[in-house]
């Protein structure tokens, strides 16, 4: 079955980086577009940009870009998102997601999440 | 950016009961030229990750049972879980793909009464 299985969680200093990877299977990794969202404790779900997985053109959604960097692998069916100078408003848990491009963009299936917490 | 409301924060019913949640857009999802709303519905139990029950506002996944319907235009939509069983507890999310940014509503948490 369609599956995305993201990396455990961690636990970083503030200042420090962090790459989150998400491996897919069960459907071709190319033909789907992987996005990431976020959801900070107690607030609602923060899109934060998708990565074309057949051109590698990531779109990053504004505040995302610069800190935020999306990369994937094809050979092994798994995109990543890498959070840089961490800060400890990036406290959250991060989901990879499929998009589903059918005239659309919604997201289907999600990975199951990595937290990611930033303290000193 | 195209700013998502739910209402209310949350619910409770009763076993085998109508849930009505509500969805509401700044701007109108509807794209005229082939007449469909960029609107979908997410499931998120807790602990897990958010799960796909609607998207063009009213056309279920495949596998998601029917007592899940969504309904509405423009900027109001409507999920309904028609009797709402124990394992429907969850917060609900809607979410708009018209235009990027893409967004979604605050939730709205389901439990039981």
């Amino acid at each position: 079955q369609v599956q995305l299985v993201q990396s455990g969680s961690e636990l970083k200093k503030p200042g420090a980086s962090v790459k989150v990877s998400c491996k897919a299977s069960g459907y071709s990794f190319t033909n789907f577009a992987v996005s990431w969202v976020r959801q900070a404790p107690g607030q609602r779900l923060e899109w934060m940009g998708w990565i074309n997985t057949n051109t590698g053109s990531p779109t990053y959604a504004q505040g995302s870009a610069g800190r935020f960097v999306f990369s994937f692998e094809s050979s092994v069916s798994t995109a990543y998102l890498e959070i840089r100078s961490l800060e400890a408003e990036d406290t959250a848990v991060y989901y990879c997601a499929r998009v589903i491009s059918e005239g659309g963009n919604w997201f289907d299936p999600w990975g199951q999440g990595t937290l990611v917490a930033v303290s000193s | 950016d195209f700013v998502m409301t739910q209402s209310p924060d949350s619910l409770a019913v009763s076993l085998g009961e109508r849930a009505t949640i509500n969805c509401k857009s700044t701007r109108s999802l509807l794209y005229s030229s082939n007449n469909k709303n960029y609107l979908a519905w997410y499931q998120q139990k807790p602990g897990q990750p958010p799960k796909l029950l609607i998207y063009w506002a009213s056309t279920r996944e495949f596998g998601v049972p029917d007592r899940f319907s969504g309904s509405g235009s423009e900027r109001d939509f409507t999920l309904t879980i028609s009797s709402l069983q124990a394992e429907d507890v969850a917060v609900y999310y809607c979410q708009q793909y018209f235009t990027l940014p893409i967004t979604f509503g605050p939730g709205t948490k389901v439990d039981i009464k």
